[in-house]
C-alpha cells in the first residue's frame, strides 16, 4: 500500500525567506502526487499536482514542487513566503488500492511565518 | 469552477442523537464523493467512497452502521452520524471528483461536537 511521509511537523520561516517542505512517498509504480494547503477550520485547497511529464511543477500562489523519482520525493518550494502562507500543508499520493483510486495524505506540516 | 459546499459548517448535538451532514458539488456533477475525518492537528483519514446510486465503500475500521452515507444524486452526498458519542466529535470533510478519483475538490468541512 502507498504511504506518504512529511518529516517536518512544524516549520517556522521569516517573511520573505525561502521555503521548502519535504515529502517522501512509498508506492510501487509511478504515483500521482499532490500538495494541498489548509487554513484553520477550512477545507483543502489544491496547490499543485504531478501526473507525468516535466518533473518541476508550478502551482498557485507562487509555489512549485519537484518530483524526484530516485529519492521518492516531491518537495514543495517557494522562493519568498508571505504572512498569508501560514497554514497546514499536506502532501498526498494518488494510487490504486484494491482497484479503487484514492488519495493517501501525509501527516501535514504546519507553517508559521514570523515578521 | 469545481466548488464543493458542506452544510452545516458547525454542529453541536447531544450524545445519542443523530446528525446529518450534506456535501454538494455546486457547479459540476460528481461521479464520486469521498468522506474524510480529521482529528485535531492530524491528517485526513478516508472514511468512505461513494458513487451516485450505489452503496458506499467503507475503509477498514469504519463502522457502516454508524456512519451512514447516501449518494442520491450526482451533486449531493450525505453523511449521517447515528447515535453520536463524544468520541465522534471531529472535523468531517467531503470531496468530490468529476472524472479521475485522484482529482478531488474539497468542501470547507464540518465541525461536529457531541456533548
Amino acid at each position: 500500500a502507498q504511504s506518504v511521509t512529511q518529516p517536518d511537523i512544524h516549520i517556522t520561516v521569516s517573511e520573505g525567506a525561502s521555503l521548502e517542505l519535504r515529502c517522501n512517498y512509498s508506492y510501487g509504480a509511478t504515483p500521482y502526487l499532490f500538495w494541498y494547503v489548509q487554513s484553520p477550520g477550512q477545507g483543502l485547497q489544491l496547490l499543485l499536482k504531478y501526473f507525468s511529464g516535466d518533473t518541476l511543477v508550478q502551482g498557485i500562489k507562487g509555489f512549485e514542487a519537484e518530483f524526484k523519482r530516485s529519492q521518492s520525493s516531491f518537495n514543495l518550494r517557494k522562493p519568498s513566503v508571505h504572512w498569508s502562507d501560514a497554514a497546514e500543508y499536506f502532501c498526498a499520493v494518488g494510487a490504486l488500492n484494491f482497484g479503487n483510486e484514492k488519495l493517501t495524505f501525509g501527516t501535514g506540516t504546519r507553517l508559521t511565518i514570523i515578521p | 469552477g469545481a466548488v464543493v459546499s458542506q452544510h452545516p459548517s458547525r454542529v453541536i448535538c447531544k450524545s445519542g442523537t443523530s446528525v446529518k451532514i450534506e456535501c454538494r458539488s455546486l457547479d459540476f456533477q460528481a461521479t464520486t464523493m469521498f468522506w474524510y475525518r480529521q482529528f485535531p492537528k492530524q491528517s485526513l483519514m478516508l472514511m468512505a467512497t461513494s458513487n451516485e446510486g450505489s452503496k458506499a465503500t467503507y475503509e477498514q475500521g469504519v463502522e457502516k452502521d454508524k456512519f451512514l452515507i447516501n449518494h442520491a444524486s450526482l451533486t449531493l452526498s450525505t453523511l449521517t452520524v447515528t447515535s453520536a458519542h463524544p468520541e465522534d466529535s471531529s472535523f468531517y470533510i467531503c470531496s468530490a471528483s468529476l472524472d479521475r478519483a485522484y482529482e478531488q475538490y474539497f468542501g470547507p468541512g464540518t465541525r461536529l461536537t457531541v456533548t
